[in-house]
């Protein structure tokens, strides 16, 4: 069947520490995005990716980099720079407008 | 930016019917969106409406469009108690890349 995978579901990081969050999506989508949500803040977008090799900054890429080699991958790293980086990030693909996003099952990020 | 503004919470007893207000920023938009989410998971597409449809049904749920008010509403009918989750209204901008613009959400609680 067809997703896309976020792993791990939860994951525990030293404060300092930079921490890599996977995506990955086997439906053939062009766009890949990532989410943070905080509570009673919705979802903020990060940063996202039309296309492979190629990604654009969203409303709060500050401490976040990203990379998109391939079509189906597109990992976040949160960075030492990140001030409050405990939160849930969700990421999603989609192929087009009418279609809307599919989204990942989410990673939850706590800083201990 | 301009936000997309929902009601943080909602509480329905079980059997009437639940109705979660949006209201979205840009006259512009060409699809407008009803997510869900439950608890620790990432968010389904419910349904969505294209911007020159007033109202779109499907089993129990009714969406109707405002688009004088920018005003987007998702009723549930017979509402359950597994609909009890966290609902996402969103609006499809013309401008710009194909990114979906989300509002804070709405809590629905059903009370048996």
């Amino acid at each position: 069947d067809g997703g896309i995978t976020q792993s791990p579901k939860y994951l525990f990081r030293k404060e300092g520490q930079n921490v890599t969050l996977s995506c990955e999506q086997n439906l053939n989508h062009d766009a890949m995005y990532w989410y943070r949500q905080d509570p009673g803040q919705g979802l903020r977008l990060i940063y996202y990716s039309q296309i492979v090799n190629d990604f654009q900054k969203g409303d709060i890429a500050e401490g976040y980099s990203v990379s998109r080699e391939k079509k189906e991958s597109f990992p976040l790293t949160v960075t030492s720079a990140q001030k409050n980086p405990t939160a849930f990030y969700l990421c999603a693909s989609s192929m087009g407008r009418i279609l809307g996003y599919t989204f990942g099952s989410g990673t939850r990020l706590t800083v201990v | 930016g301009e936000d997309v503004e929902q009601s943080l919470f909602l509480s329905v007893r079980e059997g009437d019917s639940s109705v979660i207000n949006c209201t979205y920023t840009d006259s512009s938009s060409t699809y407008l969106y009803w997510y869900k989410q439950e608890p620790g998971a990432g968010l389904q597409l419910l349904t969505y409406i294209f911007s020159n449809m007033d109202m779109k049904q499907d089993q129990r749920l009714t969406v109707l469009l405002n688009k004088k008010d920018k005003h987007l509403s998702l009723r549930i009918a017979d509402t359950q108690t597994g609909d009890s989750a966290i609902y996402f209204c969103a609006e499809s901008r013309r401008t710009g890349a194909n990114n979906l613009f989300f509002g804070t959400g709405t809590r629905l609680t059903v009370i048996p």
